[in-house]
């Protein structure tokens, strides 16, 4: 089955600063990577996905890179607010249609 | 849209009890996800059902747990009997697959079984 590994596990920055996670998966017929963003004691919120045939997607401050040769990919928050402050989930799927999670990035942004 | 809709929202029971919980998947969505969420194992899909049939159930844990989807708009997930280990939050989510694959998440049932 797939098998999606995320690091790190915890990251912190200064407000303004950027924030890289990164994730690999082993499934190369995955093809939807959807990212999570889960504040304390809510429930997890779609805030970017990308799709095997995209290698880049942006949304305001949000972008998010696939290579999918190295079948890895990543999300990048740039100028970063303390309302960014979460734990963020990256996951792959593929005919299965099922997620497979990572294990979480626990992020801070401090002010 | 009311989003996905799970009850309840807050289970205590004692060891060896049955638990129920319910979900509504959002209108027009054709598949329904379980998902349970613990520190140590993060976020794990316990079963997913399309158009109303269980798909793949390879997750769920043992015989103790059970899901059911009777009709496109309610999912149960049975635990019986329940133990301590089964303490965790659970999620419903729902998605329309030929669509997209974007799945929107309930608030989550958080289950403390003592």
């Amino acid at each position: 089955g797939e098998n999606v590994e995320q690091h790190p596990s915890t990251l912190s920055v200064q407000e303004g600063d950027s924030a890289v996670i990164k994730c690999t998966y082993s499934d190369s017929a995955s093809n939807y990577f959807p990212w999570y963003k889960q504040e304390l004691g809510k429930r997890p919120q779609l805030i970017i996905d990308i799709r095997s045939n995209v290698g880049e997607k942006k949304d305001q401050r949000i972008a998010v890179t696939l290579n999918k040769t190295a079948k890895h990919f990543s999300l990048h928050i740039t100028e970063t607010q303390p309302e960014d402050s979460a734990v963020y989930f990256c996951a792959a799927s593929g005919s299965g249609y099922a997620l497979n999670f990572g294990k979480g990035t626990s992020l801070l942004v401090t002010p | 849209d009311a989003g996905v809709i799970q009850s309840p929202r807050h289970e205590v029971t004692e060891m060896g009890q049955e638990v129920t919980l319910r979900c509504k998947p959002i209108s027009g969505h054709n598949s329904l996800f379980w998902y349970r969420q613990t520190m140590m194992r993060g976020l794990e899909l316990l079963i997913y059902f399309n158009n109303n049939v269980p798909i793949d159930d390879s997750g769920m844990p043992e015989d103790r747990f059970s899901a059911k989807m009777p009709n496109a708009s309610f999912s149960t997930l049975k635990i019986q009997p329940s133990e301590p280990r089964d303490s965790a939050v659970y999620f419903c989510a729902s998605s329309h697959i030929g669509l997209n694959n974007e799945q929107f998440f309930g608030p989550g049932t958080r289950l403390t079984v003592l």
